[in-house]
């Protein structure tokens, strides 16, 4: 099925380590976004990309890096992992023009806990 | 700054009523889109219902109604005939037009439906 498909699902971490939360898309979207949801903060934005080659900064960058070498794939690295940063991750993308512009697809989620 | 405040961290309603979920914003952007995004236990994130800027009429999705008051900055969310299935948490969003890919989201309204 054509969407948005986020590895891992669930991940365990131990302070100070690092890994990568992989995000791709196969809509030939332009737009691609990587937040985190936390028990009453609702979704936050951490990085977005508006096309291959280019990222900013959104609510919550600090403790993170994206990469968007094509226009696929948006990867989310946790170079030092934090319990502060256990949550919920959410990749999305958006198409361009019409109705497609206006829709975002969510992936599943990616449960990362810190410990 | 681009922020979207929800007010009301849980609503309720009775089967067959109508509610209606408040949400204000602040952007820069001269130009924006608003949305309400649903999202069930799944944790699935589901576009309700999408409003532009520079539309001053309402939008509507069946059941779904938005009152948009552009000069209040408020885009509020009105449920109608409220179904067993509408529980969920429901998200504000605003997004630039023009160029902006930064979709900012509310902290999230729990609303229960009660049968």
């Amino acid at each position: 099925n054509a969407g948005v498909t986020q590895t891992p699902k669930f991940q365990v971490l131990k302070t100070g380590q690092s890994m990568t939360l992989q995000c791709a898309q196969d809509m030939n979207h332009n737009s691609m976004y990587w937040y985190r949801q936390d028990p009453g903060m609702g979704l936050r934005l951490i990085y977005y990309s508006a096309s291959e080659g280019t990222t900013d900064k959104g609510e919550v960058p600090n403790g993170y890096n994206v990469s968007r070498l094509n226009k696929r794939e948006f990867s989310l690295r946790l170079e030092s992992a934090a319990p502060s940063q256990t949550s919920v991750y959410f990749c999305a993308s958006r198409g361009t023009g019409g109705v497609a512009g206006n829709t975002i697809y969510f992936g599943e989620g990616s449960w990362l806990t810190v410990v | 700054a681009q922020t979207v405040t929800q007010s009301q961290p849980e609503m309720s309603v009775q089967e067959a009523e109508t509610v209606t979920l408040s949400c204000t914003y602040d952007t820069s952007e001269s130009d924006y889109y608003l949305f309400w995004y649903k999202q069930p236990p799944s944790r699935q994130m589901i576009l309700v219902i999408r409003q532009e800027a520079y539309k001053q009429q309402n939008a509507t999705e069946n059941r779904f109604s938005v009152n948009f008051q552009k000069a209040a900055k408020s885009f509020s969310l009105k449920i109608s005939d409220s179904q067993l299935g509408d529980a969920a948490m429901y998200f504000c969003a605003n997004r630039g037009r023009g160029g902006s890919e930064k979709l900012v989201f509310g902290k999230g309204t729990k609303l229960t439906v009660n049968p």
